[in-house]
């Protein structure tokens, strides 16, 4: 069964330094997502992502964040400026089609931990 | 604004007994429903959805959800419960009714589910 994956699995930065949390959706979905959970707490949403932009971004999302689909089969998250709260499991999501009701389904899973 | 409440952090059952771990939604339109589940160090695995039709929607692993609109509530069940199936349970909402580019899921806080040997 296809999967989403998710690379690396774990990422340890130094704060103000720049990631890049890189994502291999599922092959035949259009839809692009990433949450972000901070740890103890709920899944958040950031930023969805279709046709080659962002559909849907949320407060968090902010100016030191961007998405990028550089090839035809990655997905990434680059955090320019890394600060101690970005601390968190990122999450990638795909979905296939543009009927609503599909699922999203998630990836493995970044742990970014920024000192 | 969609939100959806989890209102037990913890819930434990025995060995073989029914479990029910709650969820109740708030959206301006009709909802999409969804729960995930999350094991230790793994990420989110889709366990079911409702979208429209028969409220009881059957899933993954024995898992069941109830939709009930009155309630506003999409309760996750299964009738006999395994050791295996404790993990930390999500429910998620989306608005049936959003424009495009409303895609996100809103979560709830999460469930732990222990299920005692």
């Amino acid at each position: 069964e296809p999967e989403v994956t998710q690379t690396p699995s774990h990422q340890v930065t130094q704060m103000g330094q720049e990631v890049i949390l890189r994502c291999v959706p599922i092959s035949n979905h259009l839809y692009f997502y990433w949450y972000r959970q901070i740890l103890g707490q709920k899944v958040e949403f950031l930023v969805s992502f279709y046709n080659n932009e962002i559909s849907e971004k949320s407060e968090i999302f902010d100016d030191q964040f961007s998405v990028e689909r550089p090839d035809g089969s990655n997905f990434t998250l680059k955090i320019r400026s890394t600060k101690l709260e970005d601390s968190a499991m990122y999450f990638c999501a795909s979905r296939p089609t543009s009927g609503p009701a599909d699922t999203q389904y998630f990836g493995p899973g970044t742990r970014l931990t920024v000192l | 604004a969609q939100s959806v409440a989890q209102p037990e952090d913890q819930v434990n059952v025995a060995e073989g007994n029914p479990l029910t771990v709650k969820c109740t939604y708030s959206v301006s339109g009709n909802p999409y429903l969804f729960w995930y589940v999350q094991y230790p160090n793994r990420g989110l695995q889709f366990l079911l959805k409702y979208i429209t039709g028969d409220n009881l929607v059957k899933g993954s692993y024995g898992f069941e959800a109830e939709f009930n609109k009155s309630q506003t509530s999409f309760h996750l069940k299964k009738p006999s419960a395994l050791v295996s199936d404790s993990a930390l349970y999500f429910c998620a909402v989306r608005d049936m009714g959003s424009n495009f580019g409303n895609e996100k899921l809103t979560f709830g806080t999460g469930t732990r589910l222990t299920i005692i040997p």
